[in-house]
């Protein structure tokens, strides 16, 4: 089974730029999570999703960013404008919750590193 | 607010030298403690849940304890493959879903 798909892998772009990033959860997950990793702020919770509904996005910066989740198997987290402290590893993950179902166990893909110039 | 502070920030062990890392966390109302590995260029990989204080999992060389205040995640005679970033996640009530990472621990095991 395919695990937690992100795209793309590698952005570099300019301050100003859209950026667009990707994510297919697992087949079967219904909550979706994007997480941001810098040295200096380790792991970040932006905003997650149960049933394609945002739950919480109060770790979401500012209002430069924005994520959605339009059906179970697609999500993005868009920023625009973009700015060079926006640099990270931008991590999104899936979990499958609800009907007595409820590890809390977060399955990671393998991240999308963000370089803003 | 729920605060997990992870020590050390790095560990170099020789092969086959036994050690802890530790995890504090202030939860209100802890509904999990977790523990992710991450490796340089992937995502975190799950390891183990603890839900309540003396709980212990083991994986291999590793063990994992609870206390109402801090998790350990125990190495007995590391590897070089068990180098890597140990992330700990308490879940507190307030956070329904929502995990919070501690810094991590990065692990180097020297063969």
């Amino acid at each position: 089974d395919a695990g937690v798909i992100q795209s793309p892998r590698h952005e570099v772009t300019e301050m100003g730029q859209e950026v667009t990033l990707r994510c297919k959860p697992i087949s079967g997950h219904n909550s979706l999570f994007w997480y941001r990793q810098t040295m200096m702020r380790g792991l970040e919770l932006l905003i997650y999703f149960n049933n394609n509904v945002p739950i919480d996005d109060s770790g979401m910066p500012e209002d430069r960013f924005s994520a959605k989740m339009p059906n179970a198997s697609f999500s993005t987290l868009k920023i625009q404008p973009s700015e060079p402290r926006d640099s990270a590893v931008y991590f999104c993950a899936s979990s499958r919750t609800g009907q007595g179902v409820d590890t809390g166990e977060l399955f990671f893909g393998e991240g999308s590193r963000l370089t803003v110039l | 607010e729920d605060q997990v502070t992870q020590s050390p920030e790095a560990l170099r062990l020789q092969e086959g030298e036994s050690s802890s890392l530790n995890c504090s966390y202030t939860v209100s109302g802890l509904r999990g403690l977790f523990w992710y590995r991450q490796d340089p260029g992937k995502g975190p990989e799950f390891l183990f849940t603890l839900y309540s204080a003396g709980e212990e999992k083991e994986k291999e060389r590793l063990k994992a304890t609870l206390t109402k205040k801090e998790s350990f995640l125990h190495i007995t005679a590391p590897k070089p493959e068990d180098s890597a970033t140990y992330l700990c996640a308490p879940r507190g009530v307030q956070g329904a879903q929502k995990l919070v990472f501690g810094q991590g621990t990065r692990l180097t095991i020297n063969p």
